[in-house]
């Protein structure tokens, strides 16, 4: 099946640098890669997503790039607020869909003033 | 989107026993997935349910130790049979409506003593 890393476990920045996250996946037919936040007690949310036939895709301070040849993608954020401040986890599907997603094991980011 | 109820929020259970989780959205879905996240951890899917038929479980999750419910395309239940403390996690289930963005309940905390 499929299985996915995800780099750093833990990082810290300071408040407006940037931030990367970085995940590789094993399967070639995987084809769908979400990005969620997960703040302390919280259920995990979407922040940013993209399929296969996108290399890059952005909104507002957040990016995700994929390099399919690679199979690897990875989150950006600019300008980093301390509500930045989460679990983030990547995860990876081949069904083009959110169903049966595979997950990264997490990085947990800290924004510091 | 959807918005998802889960019941219990938390429990305290012991060693041998069983809950039972229940997880209500509030639009139709054909399909449900339980994830479970061990502290600290990552989320890995225990079994996906589908309404009419029986549910489709992961490598290392089996209907035994897991059985699941679908009774209709709005509910669903996942028991955690014969508990162990290493069952402790949060159990969470998920949908996927629109095919675009998997949404979450709240997450059940379990605590096996």
């Amino acid at each position: 099946g499929e299985n996915v890393e995800q780099h750093p476990s833990t990082l810290s920045v300071q408040e407006g640098d940037s931030a990367v996250i970085k995940c590789t996946y094993s399967d070639s037919a995987s084809n769908y890669f979400p990005w969620y936040k997960q703040e302390l007690g919280k259920r995990p949310q979407l922040i940013i997503d993209i399929r296969s036939n996108v290399g890059e895709k952005k909104d507002q301070r957040i990016a995700v790039t994929l390099n399919k040849t690679a199979k690897h993608f990875s989150l950006h954020i600019t300008e980093t607020q301390p509500e930045d401040s989460a679990v983030y986890f990547c995860a990876a599907s081949m069904s083009g869909t959110a169903s049966k997603l595979t997950f990264g094991t997490g990085t947990r980011l800290q924004v510091t003033l | 989107s959807a918005v998802i109820s889960q019941k219990p929020s938390r429990d305290i259970c012991q060693r041998g026993t069983s809950l039972t989780i229940q997880c209500q959205v509030d639009s139709q879905v054909t399909m449900m997935f339980w994830y479970r996240q061990q502290p600290g951890q990552s989320l890995t899917l225990i079994a996906t349910a589908n309404q009419g038929s029986e549910a489709t479980y992961e490598s290392g999750f089996v209907i035994d130790k897991f059985p699941i419910s679908r009774p209709n395309l709005t509910f669903s239940t996942l028991t955690v049979s014969n508990m162990s403390p290493e069952d402790s996690s949060i159990y969470l289930c998920s949908v996927d409506p629109g095919h675009t963005e998997a949404f979450f309940g709240q997450g059940t905390r379990l605590t096996v003593v």
